[in-house]
């Protein structure tokens, strides 16, 4: 039973370029959340996808965009990079949307320079 | 006011003992709670959940829920030097249906 896959593992980008990242949920599962870890911090919550819609949106700007496709794999697009952007990049999935577990990748770092 | 607070520690227990790690939480209308495991350089790992009022034990560790005083604390029995790691608590809140983490605590085992 496979779990989370993310790709790809570290990027490293400069500032003011665009970034995508990807995930594809455990077997079974159907909700894409993303989070957004600064080191020493907790995860904090950028979106979360079902049914191919943004359901539910954390406290970043627009320049943070997603996609979940008909197979419940999503994208993380990020636009204009910040150096402050730099951060392991966390997707998890779940079942059923919100109010249940949620089990994560294993991350992708992104270095901004 | 943070919605999740956990105290940063380090806590430091040694070999054997029982480590007890403490959640608050300020949206009084949550119903799910989570305990995340996560050793440095790689991603959380759940290892417990609780939705109930009390106990819940799953092998060395027990998830103890008090929605009345808003808290939740994970147990850890017989603490082994491989426990060591950042414990996050995160909570979904009860109008947005997100899952907000608190910063975390690291616990050290010491043989």
């Amino acid at each position: 039973d496979a779990g989370v896959t993310q790709s790809p593992t570290h990027l490293i980008k400069t500032r003011g370029q665009q970034v995508t990242l990807r995930c594809s949920p455990k077997s079974g599962h159907d909700t894409v959340s993303w989070y957004q870890q600064a080191l020493g911090q907790g995860p904090q919550f950028i979106f979360q996808y079902y049914e191919e819609e943004e359901r539910q949106r954390g406290n970043f700007p627009d320049r943070f965009s997603g996609h979940q496709f008909p197979n419940y794999s999503s994208e993380l697009n990020v636009n204009a990079l910040l150096l402050g952007d730099s951060a392991l990049y966390l997707c998890a999935s779940s079942y059923g949307g919100h109010g249940r577990e949620q089990y994560f990748g294993p991350g992708t770092r992104l270095t901004v320079t | 006011q943070k919605e999740v607070e956990q105290n940063s520690g380090p806590l430091s227990v040694p070999e054997g003992a029982i480590a007890s790690l403490n959640c608050t939480y300020s949206d009084r209308g949550s119903q799910s709670f989570f305990w995340y495991r996560q050793y440095s350089g790689k991603s959380p790992e759940l290892i417990m959940s609780i939705y109930s009022n009390g106990d819940k034990e799953d092998g060395r560790f027990t998830a103890q829920l008090n929605k009345a005083s808003q808290y939740v604390s994970l147990l850890i029995r017989d603490s082994q030097p491989s426990d060591s790691a950042t414990y996050l608590c995160a909570v979904i809140g009860s109008n947005t249906g997100k899952l907000i983490f608190g910063q975390g605590t690291t616990l050290q085992v010491k043989p």
